[in-house]
């Protein structure tokens, strides 16, 4: 157990749907990343969150969003799903950054039938 | 994003020395060097990173080249657990991960 809960672990779901994944980090992680990885790409930086706000953007369509809550833990969001949404979704937490490193959860595997 | 290069792939022999070669000749001064190792279906795991010294830790060493453009993972004796897909990363949390170099640990 590396500390960083994800949930669900998987999901299955229609094209169009709306879907929440949620990530509570390891205690004392301010810090929460999230990553898609599907089978042709590798981890792909999505989104960063420090203490309730976006710092950082990476390769995040407009169909997802995300937040971070007052306890920190997060979600992401992704609406209007396609086939080529389905993937791993890792979340990562950290102290506070680069210096520190990073744990990640075990991911939700997301498959749009 | 300042980009890696390593090896798509290689073998070792189970208890031997596993040097795992990066190269980012465009790091630069404020960048972090990551490794992180990954099994299928699970999510990556953390083993080491530095800025300018070498790193010991109880799963592996970072050694980095003075000018810093390179950096080795050494895992001292492979295991077959340590059979995975190795990673090398400038800053990981805001970066995409590359191909890594998949490890085959051979007994």
């Amino acid at each position: 157990d590396s500390g960083v809960t994800q949930t669900p672990k998987h999901l299955i779901t229609a094209t169009g749907q709306r879907v929440t994944l949620r990530c509570s980090p390891r205690s004392g992680d301010l810090s929460v990343y999230w990553y898609q990885q599907s089978l042709d790409q590798g981890l792909q930086f999505l989104i960063q969150y420090y203490n309730g706000e976006e710092r950082a953007k990476g390769n995040i369509l407009e169909r997802f969003s995300a937040q971070q809550f007052p306890d920190l833990h997060s979600e992401l969001n992704l609406s209007s799903l396609e086939l080529g949404d389905s993937a791993l979704y890792f979340c990562a937490s950290s102290v506070g950054g680069a210096p520190f490193g990073y744990t990640f959860g075990s991911g939700t595997r997301l498959t749009v039938v | 994003d300042a980009k890696t290069t390593q090896p798509n792939s290689m073998e070792s022999n189970e208890e031997e020395p596993v040097h795992l070669p990066c190269n980012h000749s465009t790091i630069s001064g404020t960048d972090y060097i990551h490794w992180y190792r990954q099994l299928p279906s699970q999510g990556p795991e953390y083993v080491i990173h530095g800025l300018t010294s070498n790193v010991n830790n109880r799963m592996a060493s970072l050694a980095i080249a003075e000018d810093r453009k390179s950096s080795t993972l050494i895992l001292h004796r492979a295991t077959l657990r340590d059979a995975a897909v190795y990673y090398c990363i400038l800053n990981a949390g805001k970066s995409t991960f590359g191909d890594g170099t998949t490890l085959t640990v051979k007994p």
